[in-house]
């Protein structure tokens, strides 16, 4: 079965600082990998997403991630943070369900960034 | 865009009520999905649906049923509500050929008391 861990439950970084959340992923396949981001109060909302092509993924409010096979991650990045980048963020892999042809998606336990002055 | 929306963003609730929990998507999506969300737990599937009238039961789907007549409505239903059962509820939808991912709505905060 697939798994995400995201090791690190809080991050605090200044607001301009680079930014990396990490992921990593087990799954026996090619995954498909997601970033998600949820600011207070609010559902999730995708940031981007990997299944194929260019190891380096780009998404919205300038994210970008990285899948690495050899290191089982997924990490994500962002090279300077503003204060309306405190939010959770979720890291998801994707798996295909042989009875259906379906996608399900398992989450991580998400990371909590703090964004100070 | 999609839009996922849950009917309320707050809800107060007596231990042993039923409680029904609305979602409605305008995508035609295929997929529909509830989750809870509680802190550091993270997000827990619950029942998910590839279809209309047919549901699968997740990861923790004791206490709760679903049901979905039409294609755009899923439903979460707490037969007698407990305590244990606060949490936050995210619906999510999606299509049946991944790799889209899903798209959440703004979730609802159920409080049992």
């Amino acid at each position: 079965a697939q798994s995400v861990t995201q090791p690190d439950i809080h991050i605090t970084v200044s607001e301009g600082a680079s930014l990396e959340l990490r992921c990593n992923y087990s799954y026996g396949a090619t995954p498909y990998l997601f970033w998600y981001v949820q600011s207070p109060g609010q559902g999730l909302q995708l940031l981007l997403k990997y299944f194929s092509g260019d190891t380096l993924v780009q998404g919205i409010k300038g994210f970008e991630a990285e899948f690495k096979r050899s290191q089982s991650s997924f990490n994500l990045r962002k090279p300077s943070v503003h204060w309306s980048d405190a939010a959770e963020y979720f890291c998801a892999v994707g798996s295909i369900l042989s009875n259906s042809g379906n996608e399900k998606l398992t989450f991580g336990t998400g990371t909590r960034l703090t964004i100070i002055p | 865009d999609v839009k996922v929306t849950q009917s309320s963003r707050y809800l107060v609730k007596r231990t042993g009520e039923k409680v029904f929990l609305e979602c409605v998507q305008d995508m035609d999506h295929e997929n529909m999905f509830w989750y809870r969300q509680d802190p550091g737990l993270g997000l827990r599937l619950i029942y998910f649906s590839y279809d209309v009238k047919m549901k699968e039961k997740g990861d923790i789907p004791e206490g709760y049923s679903v049901s979905r007549e039409k294609k755009e409505r899923f439903s979460l239903i707490l037969e007698s509500a407990s305590t244990n059962q606060t949490s936050m509820y995210l619906c999510a939808s999606s299509f049946s050929s991944p790799p889209y991912g899903y798209t959440f709505g703004s979730g609802t905060r159920l409080t049992v008391v």
